[in-house]
């Protein structure tokens, strides 16, 4: 079947410090794969995608890159800041979406 | 970028009421749209999908009954929660979709959410 297993949190990280957030799947064919984020009481916003193996997504400083041979797309920043502080979430699509269970990260001054 | 709104934002009901909550895609046509519903600091939870102009396929567990869900056009999507329960309070969250070529979904575009509140 398909699944997304990802890190589990809480995450805390002081501004500027790198972040990885892991994300393994598996999934029947060849899905898209996503990140989105959730700021406190509000929907997920789309962070990143990327729709075939070796892509790169990224946006905001944010990356990920879809691996095939070790099925992850782990989340990265290289410098994190307090306006990161959210609930982010792997996700995905085949047929339908499916989602981790979302790692909630704080970044503190 | 694709723009999905939901109304209302909050909604507080006394138990036993019905409470209605729309879902619209303002600038695209969406094939599919779904209901999640998520619990404090938990993921989301698919409830049902539905397509324009069919019966919303529900999850396993879900009362299609109690969680009565229309998709009159390809842009608007309702969830009506009929004779709601302080169990129902919850934070209700929709998302539109269109299907790519190769049958994955392109993207989901989700909505702001709905915080329901039943006293």
């Amino acid at each position: 079947g398909n699944s997304v297993t990802q890190m589990e949190g809480p995450v805390t990280l002081s501004e500027e410090a790198f972040l990885t957030i892991n994300c393994t799947y598996t999934a029947t064919g060849y899905p898209s794969l996503f990140w989105y984020v959730q700021y406190p009481g509000e929907g997920l916003q789309l962070l990143l995608k990327a729709t075939k193996a070796d892509d790169k997504g990224s946006n905001k400083g944010f990356e990920a890159t879809y691996r095939k041979e070790t099925t992850s797309f782990h989340l990265e920043k290289g410098s994190v800041q307090v306006s990161d502080s959210a609930v982010y979430f792997c996700a995905l699509s085949r047929n339908q979406f499916y989602f981790g269970t979302g790692t909630s990260l704080t970044v503190i001054p | 970028g694709a723009v999905v709104s939901q109304h209302p934002s909050r909604v507080i009901c006394k138990s036993g009421t019905s409470v209605k909550i729309e879902c619209r895609s303002l600038d695209f046509q969406a094939t599919t749209m779904f209901w999640y519903r998520q619990f404090p600091k938990q993921s989301l939870m698919l409830m049902a999908t539905s397509n324009e102009g069919s019966k919303a396929t529900y999850e396993q567990g879900v009362e299609k009954d109690k969680f009565l869900i229309n998709h009159a056009s390809l842009t608007l999507s309702t969830l009506t929660v009929t004779s709601a329960h302080p169990e129902d309070s919850s934070f209700y969250i929709c998302s539109a979709s269109y299907a790519s070529g190769r049958g994955a979904y392109n993207e989901q575009f989700f909505g702001p959410g709905t915080r329901l509140t039943v006293l």
